[in-house]
């Protein structure tokens, strides 16, 4: 079985400064994770992915996140955020298993960028 | 390159009505294809899934279908609408189990369903 949990519904930044989106897994396999972004009335776009191979992944747009196995965390971070970074963004996990049953999404986090 | 292509992007419709909503993929073969749909204030939540053609899994029980007539088509349907059926519906795929992008999914743009 698998889950993740993306502990914040809604995160409020200013411009410029730093975004923490945070997410925590569980999984009875070693997982992938991914982190995707849907703007306004959008579909949803992959901003990076881990699949075993680095912990910390870099993405589009400046993002990145850390895998840390000991935490069971994949949070999505950014230096400074930007006013086009306001989305909503979904933590998702894949453990293993066979097609539908592969991907499980957290709830999303709604991210504000105040100017 | 691979495209998704979903239409429409916007569909308001009565209560009873039918629905169909049509999704095509560009560029691959053999994809998997998926229907999610994203309620006011909820998550996505997988409706149905497709290895090929003809071969649909249905996740939840509900008032729509779902069929692939083509390799790179998959539709959505409805014969009558319900007030629930309203929301965000989305179309993506994926390569097929066993390649190395089997679980990264790309999305196409959305079809917003309202039910009235």
């Amino acid at each position: 079985a698998q889950s993740v949990t993306q502990l914040d519904s809604h995160v409020s930044v200013s411009e410029g400064t730093p975004v923490l989106l945070r997410c925590n897994y569980s999984s009875s396999y070693s997982p992938s994770l991914f982190w995707y972004v849907q703007h306004p009335n959008k579909g949803l776009q992959l901003l990076l992915k881990y699949t075993s191979a680095a912990t910390l992944v870099k993405g589009i747009n400046g993002f990145e996140a850390e895998f840390k196995k000991s935490e069971t965390s994949f949070h999505l971070t950014k230096p400074s955020a930007h006013m086009s970074d306001a989305a909503e963004y979904f933590c998702v996990v894949s453990a293993g298993g066979r097609g539908r049953r592969a991907l499980t999404f957290g709830s999303g986090t709604r991210l504000q960028v105040q100017p | 390159s691979q495209t998704i292509h979903q239409w429409p992007a916007t569909l308001v419709q009565p209560v009873g009505s039918p629905l169909s909503l049509e999704c095509t993929v560009e560029g691959t073969s053999n994809p998997n294809l998926y229907w999610y749909r994203q309620a006011a204030g909820r998550g996505l939540q997988l409706l149905f899934y497709s290895v090929g053609i003809g071969q649909i899994s249905s996740e939840v029980p509900q008032n729509l279908s779902a069929s692939r007539p083509q390799d790179r088509q998959f539709i959505l349907s409805s014969k009558k609408l319900l007030l629930s059926d309203s929301g965000f519906y989305l179309c993506a795929w994926s390569e097929g189990q066993g390649n190395a992008g089997a679980n990264v999914l790309t999305f196409g743009a959305g079809s917003r369903l309202t039910v009235l």
